[in-house]
């Protein structure tokens, strides 16, 4: 089966850098998703990892341990409209199907 | 952003009618996918799509049935809507790529129901 694990809620402070942390289980892996979503609207795309390593784009970095089942969504120089919600899914190999976490609402604060 | 609309946006209705919804691409995305938002579950898979007539069952599809007639539209019917079903219902679309292999997931503006 799968399971995929986040924090429920973060806070940061404005200029910050906030790292959220994924943790998953799953049978077949085939890489992970980040998205962000804010309130009542839909979740769009940030960074999709399948193999090792951090990848950078402007703000945001994501990086992934295959060996350990873990990602991080790394988000610097923090801005207010940066608070949303964040989704860790991973895409299963066998299904080619995305697996959602719960997401992390990230609150930032002036 | 990639051309993906939701009809309607907002429902009520009331137990026992049946429902309805829609999502309309205008990207030629191979991919389709309807999902539930229910606070602390996540998004859920209910159905996709992987080409016309083509459909599959995620894993919340019980009281849910899906229809692709055309590459652009994807409808979603609650046979006989429950209260359990109030819900936020996102559709998607993947495989934009020559090959339709591109997997990153495109989501509509949702459509908020609610059962009563």
């Amino acid at each position: 089966g799968q399971n995929i694990d986040q924090p429920t809620e973060m806070t940061a402070t404005e200029g910050a850098i906030v790292q959220i942390n994924c943790t998953y289980q799953t049978s077949g892996f085939n890489g992970l998703f980040w998205y962000q979503q804010h309130a009542g609207e839909a979740p769009t795309f940030l960074s999709y990892n399948v193999l090792d390593g951090l990848e950078e784009k402007g703000r945001f970095s994501s990086f992934l341990s295959r060996s350990k089942g873990y990602s991080y969504l790394l988000l610097k120089e923090l801005q207010m409209k940066d608070s949303a919600s964040y989704l860790c899914a991973v895409r299963d190999r066998n299904t080619d199907k995305l697996i959602f976490g719960t997401g992390t609402r990230l609150q930032v604060f002036p | 952003d990639a051309g993906i609309t939701q009809s309607p946006r907002h429902k009520v209705t009331e137990t026992g009618t049946p429902v309805t919804l829609r999502c309309h691409q205008t990207e030629n995305h191979r991919y389709m996918y309807w999902y539930r938002q229910d606070p602390g579950h996540g998004l859920r898979l209910i159905h996709y799509s992987y080409g016309v007539k083509d459909t599959d069952k995620g894993e919340v599809s019980d009281g849910y049935s899906v229809s692709r007639s055309k590459t652009e539209d994807f409808l979603l019917t609650l046979e006989s809507a429950t209260s359990s079903q109030t819900s936020v219902y996102f559709c998607a679309i993947s495989g934009g790529d020559s090959a339709g292999t591109s997997y990153e997931q495109f989501f509509g503006p949702g459509t908020r129901l609610t059962v009563l």
